[in-house]
């Protein structure tokens, strides 16, 4: 079984400061996790995916996450806001299901406010 | 220029009707998945298709049907048997059959649709 869970429904920053968008995972295998951002009434765009190579991924946009397993963890940050970013951040974890086949898991989704 | 298209954007339908919508992908990807996203719920897979001629339900696959007779079409049916069908759907592809974690899922624009 899996599950992925976005600590926070909202999330409010200033432009110019620091983001970090919280997630926790659980899956009985070792997951591949990516993170996707999602403006208003479009598609989800991949902003970065971690696949058992390095555990500190970059992503587009100067965003990066890091993989702890001994967490669960896999928070995505960036060093400094942009009004660009406010959209909503879904975090997922992949893994195979019983039959061999993938099985992805979306979390709830983080909005992301960024105030002028 | 590569992508996935869904059309309409936005879609209006009376209570009862059968509704049809559309993705188109030119990746020459495999697999392709459609998924509906309610405020607060995250993404919830309908239904899933591996290969041409084949598909699978997803986890909320009731009052939904589907067809895939070529590579770069999954078109999704809502029946008037889908309790709540007023929703944003969003038409995803990847690369592989769906036999790997890794797989990253591309995304389309969406189409909202409103049930009257």
């Amino acid at each position: 079984a899996q599950s992925v869970t976005q600590l926070d429904s909202h999330v409010s920053v200033s432009e110019g400061t620091p983001v970090l968008l919280r997630c926790n995972y659980s899956s009985s295998y070792s997951p591949s996790l990516f993170w996707y951002v999602q403006h208003p009434n479009k598609g989800l765009q991949l902003l970065l995916k971690y696949t058992s190579a390095a555990t500190l991924v970059k992503g587009i946009n100067g965003f990066e996450a890091e993989f702890k397993k001994s967490e669960t963890s896999f928070h995505l940050t960036k060093p400094s806001a942009h009004m660009s970013d406010a959209a909503e951040y879904f975090c997922v974890v992949s893994g195979l299901n019983s039959g061999g086949y993938q099985k992805v898991t979306f979390g709830t989704g983080t909005k992301l406010q960024v105030i002028p | 220029d590569g992508g996935i298209t869904q059309s309409p954007k936005y879609l209006f339908r009376k209570e009862g009707q059968n509704v049809t919508l559309s993705c188109e992908q030119n990746l020459n990807h495999d697999a392709m998945y459609w998924y509906r996203q309610d405020p607060g719920q995250g993404l919830r897979l309908i239904y899933y298709s591996q290969i041409v001629n084949d598909f699978q339900k997803g986890d909320i696959a009731e009052g939904y049907s589907v067809s895939r007779e070529k590579k770069e079409s999954f078109p999704l049916t809502v029946t008037s048997a889908q309790k709540n069908p007023t929703a944003f759907y969003l038409c995803a592809s990847s690369i592989g059959q769906g036999l790997a974690s890794t797989d990253t899922q591309y995304f389309g624009p969406g189409t909202r649709l409103t049930v009257l």
